[in-house]
């Protein structure tokens, strides 16, 4: 596609169930970005891929959260066991990667999640 | 570890008039960029507006300038003959120039109004 695509658009689920939420990034882009944004709040990172190298975890907020990206291309965050503060916008984001002076990252909609 | 601080929750601006957002950031880091996305209601983030800290000369993009300033750490966009469509959240972001760091940081954003 053109864009960023990310599924589902709205998730509810229950307290203790786990969810996936996937991204399809922008063909070509190595790069890619999961961030989590709450409700009055800014953009919380989660995790960066970048081509073949090891993942930057270091925002997952705990060991509930796991991400992985298949074949350099689609990505799944789950997060298991949910909790009602898990509720939040789940936004994907990829790029061209590391090239100098770029930095622009390409947003997908994101998909909105609700534990009750 | 970098911090973005956006001072204004919320802006409001009549239609045609100017308006200026304000965001100043932390970094002990004398090579990085800067950027201003925005977030409609569509909840897709867009990139508005970046500057690399190496250029003094101050980004333009049409009716969006900033005003770097970059002893004082301070990232002002200015959105000029504001228009209807400028109504949205508007991030700043800061990301490092240093290598294995492509993350992203955001601030909490301000909320802009146009009235007409």
């Amino acid at each position: 596609g053109a864009g960023v695509s990310q599924s589902p658009s709205n998730k509810v689920t229950e307290k203790g169930k786990d969810v996936e939420l996937r991204c399809d990034p922008i063909s070509g882009h190595t790069a890619l970005y999961w961030y989590r944004q709450s409700l009055g709040q800014g953009l919380e990172f989660l995790i960066y891929f970048q081509g073949n190298s090891a993942p930057d975890k270091s925002g997952l907020p705990s060991d509930r959260f796991s991400a992985e990206r298949t074949g350099g291309s689609v990505s799944t965050l789950t997060i298991q066991r949910t909790q009602q503060e898990d509720s939040a916008v789940y936004l994907c984001a990829s790029s061209v990667g590391t090239v100098p002076g770029t930095g622009e990252l390409f947003f997908g909609e994101g998909s909105r999640l609700t534990v009750l | 570890a970098q911090t973005v601080t956006q001072s204004q929750p919320e802006m409001s601006v009549q239609e045609a008039e100017t308006v200026t957002l304000s965001c100043t950031y932390d970094t002990s880091e004398s090579d990085y960029y800067l950027f201003w996305y925005k977030q409609p209601p569509s909840r897709q983030m867009i990139l508005v507006i970046r500057q690399e800290a190496y250029k003094q000369q101050n980004a333009t993009e049409n009716r969006f300038s900033v005003n770097f300033q970059k002893a004082a750490k301070s990232f002002s966009l200015k959105i000029s003959d504001s228009q209807l469509g400028d109504a949205a959240m508007y991030f700043c972001a800061y990301r490092s120039a240093q290598g294995g760091s492509e993350k992203l940081v955001f601030g909490k954003g301000t909320k802009l109004t146009v009235n007409p």
